[in-house]
């Protein structure tokens, strides 16, 4: 099945610097890969998301690339806030239609 | 937008007992649920995929007598954790796909937290 390894696991960023956060994946057929941003005991909120057929999507400081040929796919955050200090997992679709998910990134903005 | 309903929130029961968790679409039809389990700061981890009308679809490791998912309607999935002891307490989520408008992102349920005393 698919296997998706995200790094880092934490990653601490001054307030209005940018945060990046990277995942792998193994399985060639797997064409959707969202982001999420979870906060302690709540359920998962997606931020961002991109197609196989994208190789960047942009919403406003979010933003996330994708390289199909290296299978990796990336989540940039600029002008980071606290308020972006959170849990981030990025996930992929296989091709057997399951989502799988990264180990999680924990982000911390000290103001 | 498209809501998932889970319920219960907040489980605590004795060790053997049985418990269900339910997972509702509440304004479209699903296909297909999933459903994860997520161990303090660590990543969801899917279990298995619910069918509507066929039998779930279990991942490796994942004992389908414990963990038994009924997915009798388009818009409702249970998954009944069975004789349930203190390591089968964990944060279980839902998700389910839209039927209609197919390639969507997921929708999550708000989780259930099981506690097994």
């Amino acid at each position: 099945g698919e296997n998706v390894e995200q790094h880092p696991s934490t990653l601490s960023v001054q307030e209005g610097d940018s945060a990046v956060i990277k995942c792998t994946y193994s399985d060639s057929a797997s064409n959707y890969f969202p982001w999420y941003k979870q906060e302690l005991g709540k359920r998962p909120q997606l931020i961002i998301d991109i197609r196989s057929n994208v190789g960047e999507k942009k919403d406003q400081r979010i933003a996330v690339t994708l390289n199909k040929t290296a299978k990796h796919f990336s989540l940039h955050i600029t002008e980071t806030q606290p308020e972006d200090s959170a849990v981030y997992f990025c996930a992929a679709r296989s091709g057997f239609n399951k989502f799988y998910f990264g180990s999680g990134t924990k982000l911390n903005v000290k103001p | 937008g498209a809501v998932v309903s889970q319920h219960p929130s907040w489980v605590i029961c004795k060790s053997g007992t049985s418990v269900k968790i339910e997972c509702r679409s509440l304004d479209f039809q699903a296909t297909t649920m999933f459903w994860y389990r997520q161990f303090p700061k660590q990543s969801l981890m899917l279990m298995a995929t619910s069918n509507e009308g066929s039998k779930a679809t279990y991942e490796q490791g994942v004992e389908k007598d414990k963990f038994l998912i009924n997915h009798a309607s388009l818009t409702l999935s249970t998954l009944t954790v069975t004789s349930a002891h203190p390591e089968d307490s964990s944060f279980y989520i839902c998700s389910a796909e839209d039927s209609v408008y197919s390639n969507q992102p997921q929708h999550f349920g708000d989780g259930t937290r099981l506690s097994i005393l």
